[in-house]
Parts: structure tokens; sequence; C-alpha cells
């Protein structure tokens, strides 16, 4: 009965490949986010998505795109992985965006 | 914009102290403050939040902390820490009447308790 689940959990792969993580919630939640967390723990705010509307698109490079095929899903996609993309996503929920934030347990991506 | 500074990379203490983590944040507008609770290799839980009224908010395992406007501080302390407590915390803000709930958080701060 996990309220926000990521997959994987880890994620080793190349630089150039292009890959995706899973984020779902169970929480009948209105808001999904996903949030970079960089190796020196610095968490910062990518995207947020309302009702599966795209309410919050930081400075994040395009390779990065972000897809919410429900309320209770949302994905991202990451095309063309460089070195600095290897960081600790989370995803994250909540009823409205005054509302708590509850996050997900996080994907290790590591990029060789 | 807002921004978070926490002013304590590391607070190492012993078992059964008090601490004290501190939290300063810079903003033009209102704002919403938060504590988040990272366990090591876990996602964030939410400690704590401060939306209006009383400036002391506690959380149910023991920790506080204090709304203060003036010092534009949020101060997150606990009177007697446990082995347990050990962790990240981080600091956030988010824009009251934003639409978007877009937390910025400060840098985090690693409590070490010692036996």
């Amino acid at each position: 009965d996990t309220a926000v689940s990521q997959t994987p959990k880890y994620l080793v792969t190349q630089m150039g490949n292009d890959k995706s993580i899973k984020c779902e919630q169970n929480l009948g939640h209105d808001t999904m986010y996903w949030y970079k967390q960089d190796s020196k723990k610095f968490l910062k705010i990518m995207f947020s998505y309302n009702n599966k509307e795209l309410i919050i698109n930081e400075t994040v490079p395009n390779r990065f795109s972000p897809k919410s095929p429900d309320k209770a899903h949302l994905n991202l996609h990451i095309n063309s992985l460089e070195l600095g993309d290897s960081a600790v996503y989370f995803c994250a929920s909540s009823w409205t965006v005054e509302e708590t934030q509850y996050f997900g347990p996080g994907t290790r991506l590591l990029v060789l | 914009a807002q921004s978070v500074t926490q002013l304590d990379s590391q607070v190492p203490v012993f078992e059964e102290a008090p601490v004290e983590l501190r939290c300063n944040y810079s903003s033009s507008v209102s704002v919403y403050l938060f504590w988040y609770v990272q366990y090591p290799n876990q996602g964030l839980q939410l400690l704590l939040k401060y939306l209006s009224g009383s400036t002391l908010v506690e959380s149910i395992n023991g920790f506080e902390a204090e709304f203060n406007k003036s010092q534009t501080s949020f101060h997150l302390r606990k009177p007697s820490v446990h082995i347990s407590d050990t962790a990240e915390y981080f600091c956030a803000v988010s824009e009251s009447s934003s639409n978007t709930g877009k937390l910025i958080f400060g840098q985090g701060t690693t409590l070490q308790v010692k036996p």
C-alpha cells in the first residue's frame, strides 16, 4: 500500500541513452512533482502537474520531458543522457498546491 | 524570489542532548514554511509546517519550530535527541499566494546523533 512509488529504484546507463522513470501515487492527489537531488543533497524542483496540466517547468534542459497519462501517474523521460544528469530523482504528490507534499523513495540515476 | 539558508551543514550531538537546526529565509511575500526529514536512502517526510496561526509548531516525535517573521527564521529544535533522529533535515518555503506549490529547499543539515 505504498503511497508514492517510483520505478526503477536504481538506474545505471551510458551517456547518450534515453531512459524513463515512472511515478505512481495511490493517494488520489491532484498535483504531482519531480525534484532532482544532486550529489551535495541539494533539492530542486523540476516540474509540477496539476490534474494532468503542467504548472511548473523550471529551467530544465528540454532533454527532460514529463508525461502525465492520468492524475495518478507522472513519468519522466530523459533523452541523450549526460554525466551531469546523475542524481537522485524524487517524485512527490499533494492534494492541492498548498497541501503537504508526499515524496516517493527516489530513483538513483548514474550515467557512465 | 525566495531563498532558504540552512546555516549548519553538519550538526554532531550526543544522545539526549538538545539540538537546534537553523533556517533563515528570504522572501518579499508571505510564505509557508516546512521542515522535511530524509533518513538514509529514503525519500523526504514532512516533519512539521507553518501555514498561519500560532508561530510555534510541533511534530509528533518531539521536534518543534518557531516562525519568527522579524528575523525571517524557522529554526528547528528538540530538547533531547535519540540515535534514531540521525538524518538529513531540510528547511523549505513556498509562496503562500502561489498556485504552484513550488518548494524552495535549503541546502540541508546533517544531524549526527552519537551514543
